[in-house]
């Protein structure tokens, strides 16, 4: 079967750097997703990998290892409007979006 | 960026009403749309893949005469909950891609609904 794993919640301090891990194992490897969904609200684009390595972007950089089946999100300089919930998300052989449960992070001040 | 409406953002009905929820790609053409279902604290559960002027193709455990959707036009899909029940509350969110290599989605703000 298809699967995307992810930690349930993080907490970091405002100002910090922290890393969300995702590990998948999915039919077939089209690229990864990062969005960020605020409560209430749609997920928004946050990174988009499909070849290893790293990604940056702003504060925010995303890193993929294919054939480790593993990625990261790392944010920096932490902000209280980083309060939200993080999901990862890998495009299968069908080019169908296998939906991680999403990290919510907690910033505190 | 592209953008991807949704009409209503929100909607109360009572048990039994149907309502329909409209996913409108602004400046693009969408080929392809996704509904998608997502329950309060749970990530978001695939519906439905709705390709233009065919019918869609639903997931594992969605009824298809429950959820109805219409995807007449590369700009307009809708999602039709008939009958509704307390149990169909939830937000629903739309996500449309760009040509047949729709490596990113973009999503619509969501409808929230609730059925009394």
């Amino acid at each position: 079967g298809q699967n995307i794993d992810q930690p349930t919640e993080m907490t970091a301090t405002e100002g910090a750097i922290v890393q969300i891990n995702c590990t998948y194992q999915t039919s077939g490897f089209n690229g990864l997703f990062w969005y960020q969904q605020h409560a209430g609200e749609a997920p928004t684009f946050l990174s988009y990998n499909v070849l290893d390595g790293l990604e940056e972007k702003g504060r925010f950089s995303s890193f993929l290892s294919r054939s480790k089946g593993y990625s990261y999100l790392l944010l920096k300089e932490l902000q209280m409007k980083d309060s939200a919930s993080y999901l990862c998300a890998v495009q299968d052989s069908n080019y169908q979006l296998i939906w991680g449960a999403g990290t919510k992070l907690i910033i505190k001040p | 960026g592209a953008v991807v409406s949704q009409h209503p953002s929100w909607v109360i009905c009572k048990s039994g009403t149907s309502v329909k929820i409209e996913c409108r790609s602004l400046d693009f053409q969408a080929t392809t749309m996704f509904w998608y279902r997502q329950f309060p604290k749970q990530s978001l559960m695939l519906m439905a893949t709705s390709n233009e002027g065919s019918k869609a193709t639903y997931e594992q455990g969605v009824e298809k005469d429950k959820f109805l959707i219409n995807h007449a036009s590369l700009t307009l899909s809708t999602l039709t909950v008939t009958s509704a029940h307390p149990e169909d509350s939830s937000f629903y969110i739309c996500s449309a891609g760009e040509g047949t290599d729709y490596n990113e989605q973009f999503f619509g703000p969501g409808t929230r609904l609730t059925v009394l």
